[in-house]
């Protein structure tokens, strides 16, 4: 069936350097991508997310990039931090008309663990 | 957590017991949702509603049930049915507009069989 996953599902950073969390999909219907951080014994937290049709977003310190043609998304943290540590998930909105629409699909999740 | 409020933080249930797991939202969203989270896994959807009196069955909705009577509440119901129901319990919500689906989720419940 459609599903979202990840190619790591840990990655240790010092702290400072740039982290990049990837994450593939296979829903080619999908037209919203979001990207969360669960800290420890909390709730999913929204950090960015992205539409379809476009390829690169920015946030705060943070970057999504999507690439349709390999169904590949990616979050990008610069200058990470101690407080970065966490599992972050991506998760894809599937396109309207299709009777999955309003429904997220979460990938398995990527530990972050930042080194001081 | 934003104003989406799960309680209790911690739930016990004995061996052919229901158990009731409350979300409650002051964020005037339209839908709610229930995930449950095992160890070191993502999320996977119990049942999630679009509309006050109505709700639908996502990919593990056998041994829970749900009820949608007021806009603000979406409680879970782990039922004796459920034969392994340690998770932890997370509740969202969301409004869907222009096509994006933003979910803000509360604190999540942890249950565990005594």
């Amino acid at each position: 069936g459609e599903s979202v996953g990840l190619h790591l599902p840990t990655l240790s950073v010092q702290e400072g350097d740039n982290s990049i969390i990837n994450c593939a999909y296979s829903n080619s219907a999908s037209d919203y991508f979001i990207w969360y951080k669960q800290e420890s014994g909390k709730g999913p937290q929204f950090i960015i997310d992205i539409r379809s049709n476009m390829d690169k977003r920015q946030g705060q310190r943070v970057t999504v990039l999507l690439n349709k043609t390999v169904k590949h998304l990616s979050l990008q943290i610069a200058a990470t931090q101690p407080g970065d540590s966490a599992v972050y998930f991506c998760a894809e909105n599937n396109g309207p008309g299709g009777t999955s629409y309003g429904k997220l699909t979460f990938g398995q999740g990527t530990i972050l663990t930042v080194h001081p | 957590d934003g104003g989406i409020t799960q309680s209790p933080k911690y739930l016990f249930r004995k061996e052919g017991q229901n158990v009731t797991l409350s979300c409650e939202q002051n964020l005037n969203h339209d839908a709610m949702y229930w995930y449950r989270q095992d160890p070191g896994q993502g999320l996977r959807l119990i049942y999630y509603s679009q509309i006050v009196n109505d709700f639908q069955k996502g990919d593990i909705a056998e041994g829970y049930s749900v009820s949608r009577e007021k806009k603000e509440s979406f409680p879970l119901t782990v039922t004796s049915a459920q034969k392994n129901p340690t998770a932890f319990y997370l509740c969202a919500s969301s409004n869907v507009q222009h096509n994006k689906n933003i979910q803000y989720f509360g604190a999540g419940t942890r249950l565990s069989v005594l």
